[in-house]
């Protein structure tokens, strides 16, 4: 599986967008991006995914580079709420999830 | 639906001594997965299993065993705890195994050994 690399931490004003880049360039054809997030000691919480395509959902959209080589998860009206840990992973198999560490992103008042 | 449960939420052990933690889903999941988080690290798998009756090993399955009682159980067992394996323990489910499943976590188990 691609390893990824994210920024250690972020700050965002809140009502802001927050966007959150992840480099995955040694992606290969079949695998997809995830983007989970982690609230302080929670379990992970799933946000969003995608293979090629930009997706958006209730929570987020996740910008995919045509050459998939980064992308950029976009909260678009960041709260305080969304302080969290956000994790990039890119998979071949659910089996196969390597979370890394992640960016701390912080949302100020 | 409570979703993915954990039992316990807190457990501190001694050296040497065994225990269980029980992992529960009510979404029908056919797959589940036990993740270890070191402090200030990302989820390690420790074991899934893809199915009912089949677990394979993970990124660090050394001292640990699993089982899966049913669809809906997943345990994980620690024969004899060592300091190093103080962590916090997340119990995971998806509805397959597949590329695109999604996994939910339940809200994890914090385990210090003493």
């Amino acid at each position: 599986d691609a390893k990824t690399t994210q920024p250690t931490s972020m700050d965002c004003a809140e009502g802001r967008a927050a966007n959150l880049p992840c480099n995955h360039s040694t992606i290969s054809g079949n695998e997809y991006v995830y983007w989970y997030r982690q609230i302080h000691s929670q379990g992970p919480q799933y946000i969003i995914h995608g293979l090629k395509n930009n997706e958006t959902n209730e929570m987020a959209s996740l910008i995919i580079t045509e050459d998939r080589k980064s992308s950029t998860l976009i909260l678009p009206h960041a709260t305080l709420r969304d302080t969290a840990v956000y994790y990039c992973i890119v998979i071949t198999g659910a089996n196969n999830l390597f979370f890394g560490t992640g960016t701390r992103l912080t949302v100020i008042p | 639906n409570a979703g993915v449960t954990q039992t316990p939420k807190f457990q501190v052990l001694k050296t040497g001594q065994s225990m269980t933690l029980q992992c529960a889903q009510d979404m029908n999941h056919n797959s589940m997965y036990w993740y270890r988080q070191d402090p200030g690290m990302g989820l390690r798998l420790i074991y899934y299993s893809a199915s009912e009756g089949t677990t394979d090993k993970g990124e660090v399955p050394n001292g640990y065993n699993v089982s899966r009682l049913n669809k809906r159980e997943f345990s994980l067992r620690l024969e004899s705890a060592a300091p190093s394996q103080t962590s916090v323990y997340f119990c995971a489910s998806s509805e397959t195994s597949g590329v695109q499943e999604t996994q939910y976590f339940g809200p994890g188990t914090r385990l210090l050994v003493l």
